[in-house]
This record gives C-alpha cells, sequence and structure tokens, in this order.
C-alpha cells in the first residue's frame, strides 16, 4: 500500500483568488493523478501528471484553470486558478506504486465564497 | 472513451443481509476493475479489485465477479454490518498503471 498526504484538508477562499493543492506520496511512482469529486458525485479525472513533463489533461479541463507541477517522484501540486463558486469540490490526488492499486489521499474539501 | 454505469444508487438493507452492486463498462479493452469504499470526509479506499484474467476474486466477505463477454462487474458483499454503510465506487482502466474511470457511486445504508 501507499500512504498519500494531501494539504490543505480543507479551505474557504474568495472568488478570483488560487488555492495550490499539495501531494505527497511516500514512495517514488511514475505517474499521479488528480481527481475532482463534486458534492454527492463521481471522481472526474482532471489530469495525469509525469514527473519531467507536461500533465495531460482531461477534456473539460485546461493548464491555465489547473497548473500541475510535478517535480520529483513523490510529490505534485496542483492549483485551482482564479476561483469561481462552481470549483467548491473535493480534490483527490492519487498514485500507483508499483503500477498496480491505486491509491488515494484524504481530499482537499474546497469551498469558494 | 470508456464509460462505466453503476447500479443501484442507494441500498438499503438490514444488517447481515447480502449487498450486490453492479456496473457495466463500455471499451472492450479495459482489463482492470477495482471497486472503492468512501466513508464521510475521507478518501476512497480500494476494497478489492479483478483483473481480466479472472472471473471471480473473494476476500472474506466481500466478492467481485467478472463478465468479460457482457462487459459487467459485480460487487457482493455478504453479512452486512452497519459499518460496510458507506458510497461505494467501481472503476476500469485499460492497464494497471493508468487513469481511472469511475462509476457514480452506490450509497449502501446498513441498519442494525
Amino acid at each position: 500500500s501507499a500512504v498519500i498526504s494531501q494539504k490543505p484538508s480543507r479551505d474557504i477562499c474568495q472568488r478570483g483568488t488560487s488555492l495550490t493543492i499539495q501531494c505527497q506520496v511516500d514512495s517514488q511512482v511514475t505517474m499521479m493523478f488528480w481527481y475532482r469529486q463534486q458534492p454527492g458525485q463521481s471522481l472526474t479525472l482532471i489530469a495525469t501528471a509525469n514527473q519531467g513533463s507536461e500533465a495531460t489533461y482531461e477534456s473539460g479541463f485546461v493548464i491555465d484553470k489547473f497548473p500541475i507541477s510535478r517535480p520529483n517522484l513523490t510529490f505534485s501540486t496542483l492549483t485551482v486558478s482564479n476561483m469561481s463558486p462552481e470549483d467548491s469540490s473535493i480534490y483527490l490526488c492519487s498514485a500507483m506504486p508499483g503500477r498496480t492499486e491505486a491509491f488515494f489521499g484524504q481530499g482537499t474539501r474546497l469551498t469558494v465564497v | 472513451g470508456e464509460n462505466v454505469e453503476q447500479h443501484p444508487s442507494t441500498l438499503s438493507v438490514q444488517e447481515g443481509d447480502s449487498a450486490v452492486i453492479k456496473c457495466t463498462y463500455s471499451d472492450s479493452a479495459s482489463n482492470y476493475f477495482p471497486w472503492y469504499k468512501q466513508e464521510l470526509g475521507k478518501g476512497p479506499q480500494l476494497i478489492i479489485d479483478i483483473r481480466s484474467n479472472v472471473g471471480e476474486k473473494k476476500d472474506q466477505r466481500i466478492a467481485v465477479t467478472l463478465n468479460k463477454t457482457a462487459k459487467h462487474f459485480s460487487l457482493h458483499i455478504t453479512e452486512t454490518q452497519p459499518e460496510d454503510s458507506a458510497v461505494y465506487f467501481c472503476a476500469a482502466s485499460k492497464e494497471a498503471g493508468t487513469a481511472l474511470i469511475f462509476g457514480k457511486g452506490t450509497t449502501l445504508s446498513v441498519s442494525s
């Protein structure tokens, strides 16, 4: 298994501002994934982050809105930029040590007011 | 792309009963099918998974079955307990190490 730590666990932000979410994995992983979970909904993939290359974004998500960094094999950040109330969600990072099971962090609960 | 459908959206059972959640997928290239349990305020936790070369897998009270021809897989929980109450998600991917596509989730309530 893997331990994935996310910070912050929750935040309340003003519209128009940006928030950077950090994700730390306790082992080296090739790929990390960022998901969004809107209230009472399923998980939607935002992007896949490989170390040493640009993140790959899913349809409906763009780099200007959700820039991602992946500086090494254990760490990644997701920034939610120019926030609006529609960005209020739980943001989850995920990783697959050993390229088998996917593990998730506890999530970052974001509220935009 | 892959699409995963999950049913039912809510399921209420009495303690000790069995619970079954079903998922179908659209992409015949998918070959990895995990199930996650998510409790309130927490991230999803992997509870069991199955790969396409296996038809059934069991772990104590939890079992998963896969029918590749029909492109559906199911989660079976026997002897349910109140602590089984949570949201359960099925997912699919084309290969281990790639991103998962999730179903919409099933809220399971087990009453004592």
